[in-house]
């Protein structure tokens, strides 16, 4: 059974690109959440989606926007890449219940230069 | 403004020893409790959570953990450390509000166990 996996692995970007990082959820969720995990800092939640729509968002700015799929995937994007966004990026699913926790892939590296 | 405290960001251990990794959260209502582990360029590894009922949780490994609720705290345990254990410890709350579903992160602690 895969679990949650993500890619690429890692990326360089300069500032100003655009960049797009993907996301296959464990085999059986319906929900996928992205966290940014600054070095040194816990993960930040950026949003969740449920049933192809954005269910919440924390308090990253519009550069940062996403999608589902109707497999369940999911994209993160983030345009006009700042230095600041350097970061991993983690995709987390689950099942669509309140108790069930989250199912983390290895992560996306991203620095942008 | 809600949030996850770990105080401490190194706990050192003898191996065999007890650990405690400390967490405190300020989230209102009853929110559910998690511990993850994340290994050196890994992801978030999960350990165990809180949900109702008995305040000693049992998790993955050996671990376990206590909660507090009139302390608002959530410390991991194990009664024994390994060498192996040695990684960094991530406390989480999900808070219950209606329409709520993110999980919020403390800063992490970084467990070394000595042999």
């Amino acid at each position: 059974d895969a679990g949650v996996t993500q890619s690429p692995t890692h990326l360089i970007k300069t500032r100003g690109q655009q960049v797009t990082l993907r996301c296959s959820p464990k085999s059986g969720h319906d929900t996928v959440s992205w966290y940014q995990q600054a070095l040194g800092q816990g993960p930040q939640f950026i949003f969740q989606y449920y049933e192809e729509e954005e269910r919440q968002r924390g308090n990253f700015p519009d550069r940062f926007s996403g999608h589902q799929f109707p497999n369940y995937s999911s994209e993160l994007n983030v345009n006009a890449l700042l230095l600041g966004d350097s970061a991993l990026y983690l995709c987390a699913s689950s099942f669509n219940t309140y108790t069930g926790e989250l199912f983390f892939g290895e992560g996306s590296r991203l620095t942008v230069l | 403004a809600q949030s996850v405290a770990q105080p401490e960001d190194q706990v050192n251990v003898a191996e065999g020893n007890p650990l405690t990794v400390k967490c405190t959260y300020s989230v209102s209502g009853n929110p559910y409790l998690f511990w993850y582990v994340q290994y050196p360029n890994r992801g978030l590894q999960f350990l165990l959570k809180y949900i109702t009922g008995d305040n000693l949780v049992k998790g993955s490994y050996g671990f376990e953990a206590e909660f507090n609720k009139s302390q608002t705290s959530f410390h991991l345990k194990k009664p024994s450390a390994l060498v192996s254990d040695s990684a960094l410890y991530f406390c989480a709350v999900r808070p219950t509000t209606s329409g709520t579903y993110k999980y919020i992160f403390g800063t992490g602690t970084r467990l070394k166990v000595l042999a």
